[in-house]
């Protein structure tokens, strides 16, 4: 079945590391997006991505990076100048001609 | 830039009756997409139902149904006969036609009492 798969569910960052999530889609998906949600909170966007090789900056980007190098594959690194790390993140999916966002069932990132 | 703004924050209702959830935004297109998403405790965005602004027709899903209102920019949730499996945050969403990004409101808890 197609979908969005995000690896792993539960992370765990050491002050001052770097820590990757995984983001992977076989949905065929031009658009591959990252949010951000806090508890009791909506979704703020992180980064997006609308084809290989490009991304955009959403609204809280900083402490934060990505890449775009395969169409599938979406990873974000949560950095060390991100002081604040703990949320639930969710990566997303789209393309035109489906005018909705398709969710992975997201990673809950802990400080220890 | 686009906003949206959903103004209660919990709501709750009793079990097969009706409740409608707000949602306003704000917009210089013309042409856009609304949407309504549940995330249930699973914490799984599942998508409820969508509108596009090019239609004048309310969209209907099964119990679920929308007031959208272009001139006054609102987007409504209207949940009918609610069940205990309703209880979940929901959130409105935004996309403009011409742009790949989505923007969400802050969400409403919805209380389904027994």
């Amino acid at each position: 079945d197609g979908g969005i798969t995000q690896s792993p569910k539960y992370l765990f960052r050491k002050e001052g590391q770097n820590v990757t999530l995984s983001c992977e889609q076989n949905l065929n998906h031009d658009a591959m997006y990252w949010y951000r949600q806090d508890p009791g909170q909506g979704l703020r966007l992180i980064y997006y991505s609308q084809i290989v090789n490009d991304f955009q900056k959403g609204d809280i980007a900083e402490g934060y990076s990505v890449s775009r190098e395969k169409k599938e594959s979406f990873p974000l690194t949560v950095t060390s100048a991100q002081k604040n790390p703990t949320a639930f993140y969710l990566c997303a999916s789209s393309t035109v001609g489906r005018e909705k966002l398709f969710f992975g069932s997201g990673t809950q990132l802990s400080v220890l | 830039a686009q906003t949206v703004t959903q103004s209660q924050p919990e709501m709750s209702v009793q079990e097969a009756e009706t409740v409608t959830l707000s949602c306003t935004y704000d917009t210089s297109e013309s042409d856009y997409y609304l949407f309504w998403y549940k995330q249930p405790p699973s914490r799984q965005m599942i998508l409820v139902i969508r509108q596009e602004a090019y239609k004048q027709q309310n969209a209907t899903e099964n119990r679920f149904s929308v007031n959208f209102q272009k001139a006054a920019k609102s987007f409504s949730l209207k949940i009918s006969d609610s069940q205990l499996g309703d209880a979940a945050m929901y959130f409105c969403a935004y996309r403009g036609s011409g742009t790949y990004k989505y923007i969400f409101g802050t969400g409403t808890r919805l209380k389904v009492l027994a």
